[in-house]
């Protein structure tokens, strides 16, 4: 079946370096969606590109979908505390937009 | 405000007893999905309902069972939790189309 891979699994920075993970398919999606889980928490809903090449901004989170819609990336610029958790990268497939989640990478920053 | 709520946060049940975990919505979403996380994994889906229309992955064990009475309502049957389901569940809903989920605080569920 259809699957997401995600890279790297796990991140440590240092507060206020950048940190970018990568999200690959072998076939083309359809769309691309991004969540965030805090240690503990739930995923909560980032953002969803649904076009080639589509790049969109959330103040220091910047989101890429590739031109051949096969590879996303998610960018943070300056990392804080606050951005400690795990990031997935999530097809949403089907009618029913059920997700395929990729595997995450999880997010340390040192302070 | 329009949320997922799910009761309770913590459960404990025995090796074997029956449990439920309930999920409601006051989003009015037509879909309703359950996923089974545990430990630095994704959530997992074991089923959704489309309205009323129920869906099973294939690879979700008999053990677990669901039921949606309405639209707001949803709950997980684990008919006998074995050690290996000890697990977070996430409820999740969506208007069916491909959009952002909303997801519930979870379900922690502990097996003793």
């Amino acid at each position: 079946g259809q699957q997401v891979m995600q890279i790297p699994q796990y991140q440590h920075v240092q507060e206020g370096e950048d940190f970018t993970t990568y999200c690959n398919s072998s076939t083309t999606l359809s769309n691309i969606q991004w969540y965030k889980q805090r240690p503990g928490g739930h995923p909560v809903f980032l953002i969803q590109l649904v076009k080639s090449g589509e790049v969109k901004k959330q103040k220091r989170l910047t989101f890429q979908f590739g031109e051949a819609k096969k590879n996303s990336s998610l960018h943070i610029t300056a990392t804080q505390t606050t951005d400690v958790g795990t990031y997935f990268c999530v097809w949403g497939s089907g009618n029913t937009g059920k997700l395929i989640f990729g595997q995450g990478t999880t997010l340390q920053v040192k302070p | 405000d329009a949320m997922v709520i799910q009761n309770p946060r913590y459960q404990v049940t025995q090796f074997g007893k029956p449990v439920t975990l309930s999920c409601s919505q006051t989003l009015n979403h037509n879909v309703m999905y359950w996923y089974q996380q545990k430990s630095s994994q994704a959530p997992k889906l074991l089923f959704h309902y489309y309205d009323k229309d129920f869906n099973n992955e294939a690879d979700t064990p008999d053990n677990f069972q669901s039921r949606r009475p309405n639209t707001s309502f949803c709950f997980l049957d684990i008919r006998s939790p074995g050690l290996g389901d000890a697990a977070m569940y996430l409820c999740a809903t969506s208007q069916g189309q491909v959009r952002g989920y909303t997801f519930g605080s979870g379900t922690r569920l502990t097996v003793v």
